[in-house]
């Protein structure tokens, strides 16, 4: 148990769906993360929040839209996606960004929400 | 070019054997460097963060070379239980972003 929990775990929608997932630590981090990881791709870094406030944005198409309520919960809002967009979307979080001290920037995994969009 | 490259495998060892993974990253301003491990169809958990001299936990060993921009994973005495992916994980010091490489395939075989 990494302090990180991802909820739904598998999730099928159509691309009409609107649907979220939703990611909470419990681990008193200040930076949350979602990634989007492919079959044979690295991760790809889609949001980053530090502090409630998104400081990173990586060009991630407006069907998917990031809400961050507090330090604890980050979600990541569906709408209309395309059978592209089927993946394992991980949240991640960091005591601190990815720039601070060593040991302050390592990063915790949930377990994932494996999507299917048909 | 990528940011960080790792040679896919698969590498398919023995139980007992050394094996060793290597990862350039393009930035030289990187600082911080980790290896992870993931299993199949579960999450990358912390494996180990690479420290400047050189760090040794146990089996696995995690070198730096700033010079040439590379990080290496050693393990020695593999294990069944060490058949994961490897991921080479890199940030900058500045901006918010972490690098991730597409991971070396390990199997142990009995």
């Amino acid at each position: 148990e990494t302090g990180v929990t991802q909820t739904p775990r598998h999730l099928v929608m159509g691309m009409t769906n609107k649907k979220s997932l939703k990611c909470e630590q419990h681990l008193g981090h200040n930076a949350m993360y979602w990634y989007k990881q492919s079959a044979k791709k690295p991760l790809e870094l889609m949001f980053v929040y530090s502090l409630e406030e998104r400081v990173e944005n990586n060009s991630v198409p407006s069907r998917f839209s990031p809400e961050c309520p507090n330090s604890s919960h980050l979600f990541l809002h569906l709408h209309t996606l395309q059978p592209e967009d089927s993946a394992l979307y991980l949240c991640a979080s960091s005591q601190d960004l990815a720039g601070a001290t060593l040991g302050k920037n390592i990063q915790y995994f949930g377990a994932g929400t494996r999507l299917s969009v048909l | 070019r990528k940011e960080v490259e790792q040679d896919p495998g698969p590498f398919n060892v023995p139980e007992g054997a050394t094996v060793a993974f290597n990862c350039t990253y393009s930035n030289s301003a990187s600082q911080s460097f980790f290896w992870y491990r993931q299993d199949c169809r579960k999450e990358p958990k912390l494996l180990m963060s690479v420290y400047s001299s050189g760090n040794e936990d146990g089996r696995f060993t995690a070198q730096l070379n700033r010079a040439s921009q590379y990080i290496s994973l050693l393990i020695r005495d593999s294990k069944l239980s060490d058949s994961a992916t490897y991921l080479c994980v890199v940030n900058q010091n500045t901006g918010n972003q972490f690098y991730f490489g597409t991971g070396t395939s390990l199997t142990v075989i009995p």
